[in-house]
């Protein structure tokens, strides 16, 4: 099956400084991919939208010069955030779709905690 | 705009009982994908079952089975024979058309197993 792993699945960061979170499908091609933000006890909030090699369409809401999203390939996309707050820790979750398999599905990473301290 | 509502925070079911959850949601359009999608202790989102608005009959995947009620706009998830494992957050979620792939996400409902 379509695999897309995440990368840290945890990740302790200190205030002002930067993360970068990687999101990769395994064994597919992944020609969109989203980013979604999950608070405790709370559903998914999708925080962006990319498509390979285009610039990503964030949410209503969501600081793209914060969290900048790159998908530069089809197999990788990146969330960086910068300037990182306690505020930003969260569970963040990616998830992939590709135009190859079936096209209504997203398939979902593990997720990564980001504890910023 | 389209919305999801999962008006069950928690629900809780003896292990070999059936459970149902509930799942409404609004739309103008004809032609859409609903979902129930598993959160389990580890976060991974698992797919558990999928529904075409076109098709008529009702999903079903082993234990789980849903109960599409088109004109209702209602969305039920039946899990027959509880196990264990069961025990997780349920999402249930709208797809539009192939097309336009954004995921609309109810707000979630906690299945607690009891042994």
């Amino acid at each position: 099956g379509a695999v897309v792993s995440q990368h840290p699945s945890r990740v302790i960061c200190k205030s002002g400084t930067s993360v970068k979170i990687e999101c990769r499908s395994l064994d597919f091609q992944a020609t969109t991919m989203f980013w979604y933000r999950q608070f405790p006890k709370q559903s998914l909030m999708l925080m962006a939208t990319s498509n390979e090699g285009s610039k990503a369409t964030y949410e209503q809401g969501v600081e793209k010069d914060k969290f900048l999203i790159n998908h530069a390939s089809l197999t990788l996309s990146t969330l960086t955030v910068t300037s990182a707050h306690p505020e930003d820790s969260s569970f963040y979750i990616c998830s992939a779709r590709t135009a190859l398999l079936a096209s209504y599905e997203q398939y979902f990473g593990p997720g990564t905690r980001l504890t910023v301290t | 705009a389209q919305t999801v509502t999962q008006s069950q925070p928690e629900m809780s079911v003896q292990e070999a009982e059936t459970v149902t959850l509930s799942c409404t949601y609004d739309t103008s359009e004809s032609d859409y994908y609903l979902f129930w999608y598993k959160q389990p202790p580890s976060r991974q989102m698992i797919l558990v079952i999928r529904q075409e608005a076109y098709k008529q009959q009702n999903a079903t995947e082993n234990r789980f089975s849903v109960n599409f009620q088109k004109a209702a706009k209602s969305f039920s998830l039946k899990i027959s024979d509880s196990q264990l494992g069961d025990a997780a957050m349920y999402f249930c979620a709208y797809q539009s058309t192939p097309d336009y792939y954004q995921l609309i996400w109810g707000a979630g409902t906690k299945l607690i197993i009891k042994p």
